[in-house]
């Protein structure tokens, strides 16, 4: 099974900061198949990256992602208000999916 | 717009099943070609996938509840089911129902969740 370790575990910014959080896999992730989500408290989980690198459909150009193998990252570019809550990445190149434990954007 | 809305019983007492389903809207399962999930959120473990189903019924598991669970599909009701068996207090969570492709295995729609608590 393969673990995803995200750090921090949460992270202070000011709206229209930038954000980078990281997200480190135990093993190769198959064909960079890593996804990120955002989970705001109350609502379903909303996917915003895919493959490592591809926004998922409505998703604002200020979140990117990116890295390979074992080590990726999401970014927002500039954070907006909407953005403080808890970000989770998955692996599924490989069964089990597994995702990694959060990390939390708190506004500072 | 698909929609899904996890729904049953909020508290099971310990050594018992646990029962939930999932409602689709805004879609059809049957002749999706997508499958049905379910992944669970507690403090101890995290987000944590359960199993996938399609809608022919065919479904696989996580290795740690592959004992313990059942999945199920009713197409002509438009939903899916879960049955975790002989549940203990670690099985407390967030309940999520979920789709995602055959391949690859993103979760694209979720619902809101439903919080399970084993408790007697």
């Amino acid at each position: 099974e393969i673990v995803l370790t995200q750090s921090p575990g949460t992270l202070s910014f000011s709206p229209g900061e930038r954000a980078t959080l990281s997200c480190r896999a135990t093993q190769t992730v198959r064909a960079n198949y890593l996804a990120w989500y955002q989970h705001r408290a109350g609502q379903a989980p909303r996917l915003l990256i895919y493959g490592a690198s591809n926004r998922a459909t409505g998703i604002p150009d200020r979140f990117s992602g990116s890295g390979s193998g074992t080590d990726f990252t999401l970014t927002i570019s500039r954070l907006e208000p909407e953005d403080f809550a808890v970000y989770y990445c998955q692996q599924y190149g490989n069964s089990p999916y597994t995702f990694g434990q959060g990390t939390k954007l708190e506004i500072k | 717009q698909l929609q899904l809305q996890e729904s049953g019983p909020g508290l099971v007492k310990p050594s018992e099943t646990l029962s939930l389903t999932c409602s689709v809207s805004g879609g059809s399962i049957n002749g999706s070609d997508h499958f049905w999930a379910w992944i669970r959120q507690s403090p101890e473990k995290g987000l944590e996938w359960i199993g996938s189903i399609f809608d022919s019924g065919s479904a696989y598991h996580s290795p740690s509840l592959r004992s313990r669970v059942t999945l199920s599909v009713d197409t002509s009701k438009n939903q899916f089911s879960l049955r975790l068996r002989s549940v203990t207090a670690a099985d407390t969570a967030v309940y999520y129902c979920a789709k995602h492709a055959a391949s690859p295995t993103f979760f694209g729609f979720w619902g809101q969740g439903r919080l399970v608590t084993v408790s007697s």
